[in-house]
């Protein structure tokens, strides 16, 4: 059963369009969402993360919205650009595993930004 | 200046045969881990290390085998191979902030 989930697995946009990439999840007790992104041959790296306390945290073009009651979160890219073009995994954090890190990760989202 | 580096970064063998994954950081961080992306490109978790001492251990068969000599080095040694062990196997750090910090990636083809 999947905990997290992102059923679009992949997303075609405009360079300079804003992205917005979808996340679902089940486990109502999930305290800390983070977001990764991944290049080809790489292993992911961390983009941005949310609290359960809070429901909207913004780095720069990434913003990172989270609404508790429908279980979801987003990530939106503005203005999106041809290098963030990347697999992107939305995860959440597992309460038993605590501050260990047990991350449940989603099966990931292909960005494509064309230029 | 990698931060967590893993190696091989590919790997490819005869079912039956044991094999060993790398894997350093130079983060100073406590926690190391083990994850699998398997053919469906889910991302799952293996074991859990803090400070050398195995903290999470999923349902994985015991033919999977990690070994922690350091904090800084969690090594992952698989006994014989099978066909789905195929997969890429990425390491990874975090402090406390359930961050993780991965590794390339190692991708283990059995034959």
């Amino acid at each position: 059963d999947q905990q997290v989930k992102q059923n679009s697995p992949s997303l075609s946009v405009q360079e300079g369009r804003i992205s917005i990439l979808n996340c679902d999840y089940t486990n109502s007790m999930f305290d800390y969402f983070l977001w990764y992104k991944k290049y080809p041959a790489e292993g992911p790296t961390f983009l941005i993360s949310i609290s359960s306390i809070k429901d909207k945290n913004e780095d720069g073009r990434f913003t990172v919205f989270l609404n508790k009651s429908a279980k979801h979160l987003s990530l939106h890219i503005v203005p999106s650009q041809p290098g963030d073009s990347a697999v992107y995994f939305c995860a959440a954090s597992d309460p038993y595993g605590g501050s260990q890190g047990n991350l449940i990760f989603g099966k990931g989202t292909k960005l494509s930004v064309k230029p | 200046d990698t931060a967590v580096s893993q190696t091989p970064k590919y790997l490819v063998t005869q079912m039956g045969n044991d094999k060993s994954i790398k894997c350093e950081q130079n983060l100073g961080h406590d926690t190391m881990y083990w994850y699998k992306q398997d053919s469906k490109k889910f991302l799952k978790i293996m074991f859990s290390y803090n400070n050398k001492e195995l903290i999470i251990n999923e349902t994985v068969p015991n033919r999977f085998s990690p070994k922690s000599p350091d904090k800084a080095h969690l090594n992952l040694h698989i006994n014989s191979l099978e066909l789905g062990d195929s997969a890429v196997y990425f390491c990874a750090s975090s402090r406390y902030t359930g961050e993780l910090f991965f590794g390339e990636g190692s991708r283990l083809t059995v034959l």
